[in-house]
């Protein structure tokens, strides 16, 4: 059972923005530790998206965005297109859980 | 160009044991924290283990004392071992490259994976 708690689905038409939230607590997000987010497209393995909060690997489109604030993070996704249609996860480190290392429970993101 | 190469999973019986492997290239994996992450079939992804450069593991508390993550730096390989595997160790494990800064680290590249089933 993860820690992160993440909304199952969200969805969107084509060019609009959509958000998708994180929620944690005061052992994980709460606690300033960074949190990344993946792109999980159909039968494909993750691929970065956002680390370190904000940030955007190269060759990401800076539609994508992350954001944090207290124990929760979001990624924002603007200008919706065909191609976002994926699970997105949200990832951080835990003090308090064996390993440390904690995912988002992911979210589906269907482009109407 | 990295690449993640993974290998070992199959069908196993429930108690069994599987070893993965991960063959890499196109970095300097000698100074790189390598983890497994897996992913049961529908379901989210879920962090297994990691390992960084000089062999120091950590592990979900779901599969501490039944898996053993190592890395041989001279052959590029990462390894996990499974034992007294589960039903709910169902799973595509991928092999994860992390890049670490001071304040956390994170899946820079991912492999394909490779598919445990246990099941009788």
């Amino acid at each position: 059972q993860s820690v992160l708690t993440q909304p199952p689905s969200v969805s969107g038409a084509p060019g609009q923005r959509v958000t998708i939230s994180c929620t944690g607590s005061t052992s994980n997000i709460g606690a300033g530790y960074d949190v990344h987010w993946y792109q999980q497209l159909p039968g494909t393995a993750p691929k970065l998206l956002i680390y370190g909060d904000t940030n955007r690997p190269s060759g990401v489109p800076d539609r994508f965005s992350g954001s944090k604030s207290g124990t929760s993070a979001s990624l924002a996704i603007t200008g919706l297109q065909a191609e976002d249609e994926a699970d997105y996860y949200c990832q951080s480190y835990d003090k308090s859980l064996s390993g440390s290392y904690v995912f988002g429970t992911g979210t589906k993101v269907t482009v109407l | 160009e990295v690449q993640l190469l993974e290998s070992g999973g199959g069908l196993v019986q429930p108690g069994g044991s599987l070893r993965l492997s991960c063959a890499a290239s196109g970095f300097d994996f000698s100074n790189h924290v390598m983890s497994w992450v897996r992913q049961a079939p529908g379901k989210g992804l879920q962090w297994v283990s990691a390992i960084n450069s000089v062999g120091t593991a950590s592990y979900a508390g779901s599969v501490e004392g039944r898996f053993t993550i190592s890395r041989d730096n001279s052959k590029n390989t990462l390894f996990l071992q499974m034992n007294s595997l589960r039903v709910e160790d169902t799973a595509l494990y991928y092999c994860v490259k992390e890049f670490c800064s001071s304040s956390s680290c994170y899946g820079d590249f991912w492999g394909q994976g490779t598919l445990v089933t246990v099941s009788s």
